[in-house]
């Protein structure tokens, strides 16, 4: 098992460009996040996922979209990126009390 | 709203000494509490949980923490720290909703010197 995966694991976006990140599970779970990390703040939840075809707002989500088409994907993309999106982004995956993290995708917006 | 405090952004012991990783969070209802640990540049592991049941949990690596209710906190020990627990630790809440979103504290920094 491969447990949480996300590609890309670095990117460099200039202002106003858009990308997406991946996130892969392959532990069939059914809820699925995405964190934003940055220094001193800890993680913040951006948007979460209770299944496939549904997604939901977590504390930070402007700036950001989702879409979970497949119940092993969890897709997090932004449409023009802002210096204030620099972080590093952490996909979770969970069972019904735990979250298992990803490695993260360090992203740098100049 | 909950929230969690861990105090002390930054703590160093010498290899040996006990550690002590402070939590306290807050939330109307007993929440489900966690410990995390991430090593530089990976993603986070989970050291320990607490659910329901014993308030006195163990974890991996020869962590424990202990849910004491009246004080609101979860704090993290270890007898003996290792060069190897070198790392940042974050102590997050979930409001046991349903859907297992998780609230983080900033986090503390554990350095081990010789």
């Amino acid at each position: 098992n491969a447990g949480v995966t996300q590609t890309p694991k670095f990117r460099v976006l200039k202002t106003g460009q858009s990308m997406t990140l991946l996130c892969a599970q392959d532990m069939n779970h059914e809820y699925m996040y995405w964190y934003r990390q940055d220094p001193g703040m800890g993680l913040r939840l951006i948007h979460y996922s209770v299944g496939e075809g549904t997604t939901a707002k977590g504390e930070v989500p402007d700036g950001y979209n989702v879409s979970r088409l497949k119940k092993q994907n969890f897709l997090l993309g932004l449409e023009s990126a802002a210096p204030s999106q620099t972080s590093v982004y952490f996909c979770a995956s969970s069972t019904w009390e735990t979250q298992y993290f990803g490695p993260g995708t360090r992203l740098l917006v100049l | 709203a909950q929230s969690v405090t861990q105090l002390g952004s930054h703590v160093s012991v010498s290899e040996g000494a006990l550690v002590l990783l402070r939590c306290n969070y807050s939330s109307s209802v007993p929440p489900y509490l966690f410990w995390y640990v991430q090593y530089p540049n990976q993603g986070l592991q989970l050291l320990l949980k607490y659910t329901t049941g014993a308030t006195l949990v163990k974890g991996i690596n020869g962590f424990e923490a202990e849910f004491k209710k009246s004080e609101t906190s979860f704090h993290l020990t270890k007898p003996s720290a290792h060069m190897s627990d070198a790392a940042e630790y974050f102590c997050a809440v979930s409001p046991a909703d349903g859907y297992n979103k998780l609230i983080f504290g900033a986090g503390t920094r554990l350095a081990v010197h010789p």
